[in-house]
């Protein structure tokens, strides 16, 4: 079993719908989450980060743990176009080394 | 956010040469570095990490004598692959950990070295 699983996708919608990206853990001494968007051929930058279960907010995009089923999502709300990218989950120790275990990631695109 | 900058973005090389790949921070010293694989399609895979002034550490399957990484100063880390084969082609992405790092310091990373061995 991977420590991560991550539906790979791609994942299609229209402008302006609501996007659900998901995440599955193994290991509960992972406490530590995060979020990077990676666009073709760059490397990934981290959108959000949290620690605790429950949701957190930035803007359009909101994060939310739920740690007793290991289970991480990312919303998107209003999505635009420019959305359109690979969305990675990541999560790490509490102490972060830096030393992060990656999702397969899901592609996504958002069609005008 | 911080800037690290990873050099070259693109390289073509032949089999059996060596391909070095450098990773700075622009703006920050990075007490550790870490270096990943991407295969097509595929996840980030850690590689190993590395400490300024010290060894870096391996993951499990990586051949440290074929990735050589040198971490000698506070804002640079280089990845050498040796005698690179076709198989070595992938997509390399380092990032950087700030110096007095809290735990929700995160590693910023550099927009990757797309390695091509024919």
């Amino acid at each position: 079993q991977k420590e991560v699983e991550q539906d790979p996708g791609p994942l299609s919608v229209p402008e302006g719908a609501i996007v659900s990206l998901n995440c599955t853990y193994s290991n509960s001494a992972f406490q530590y989450f995060m979020w990077y968007r990676q666009y073709s051929r760059k490397g990934p930058e981290l959108l959000m980060y949290t620690y605790s279960s429950g949701n957190k907010e930035d803007g359009r995009f909101t994060a939310q743990v739920d740690k007793s089923s290991k289970y991480i999502s990312l919303f998107i709300r209003d999505s635009q176009p420019s959305d359109s990218a690979t969305y990675l989950c990541a999560i790490g120790p509490l102490f972060n080394t830096g030393k992060l275990i990656f999702g397969q990631g899901t592609t996504l695109q958002v069609k005008p | 956010g911080a800037v690290v900058s990873q050099h070259p973005s693109r390289v073509i090389c032949k089999s059996g040469t060596s391909v070095k790949i450098e990773c700075r921070s622009l703006d920050f010293q990075a007490t550790t570095m870490f270096w990943y694989r991407q295969f097509p399609k595929q996840s980030l895979m850690l590689m190993a990490t590395s400490n300024e002034g010290s060894k870096a550490t391996y993951e499990q399957g990586v051949e440290k004598d074929k990735f050589l990484i040198n971490h000698a100063s506070l804002t640079l880390s280089t990845l050498t692959v040796t005698s690179a084969h076709p198989e070595d082609s992938s997509f390399y992405i380092c990032s950087a950990r700030a110096r007095r790092a809290t735990p929700n310091t995160e590693a910023f990373f550099g927009q990757g070295t797309r390695l091509t061995v024919v």
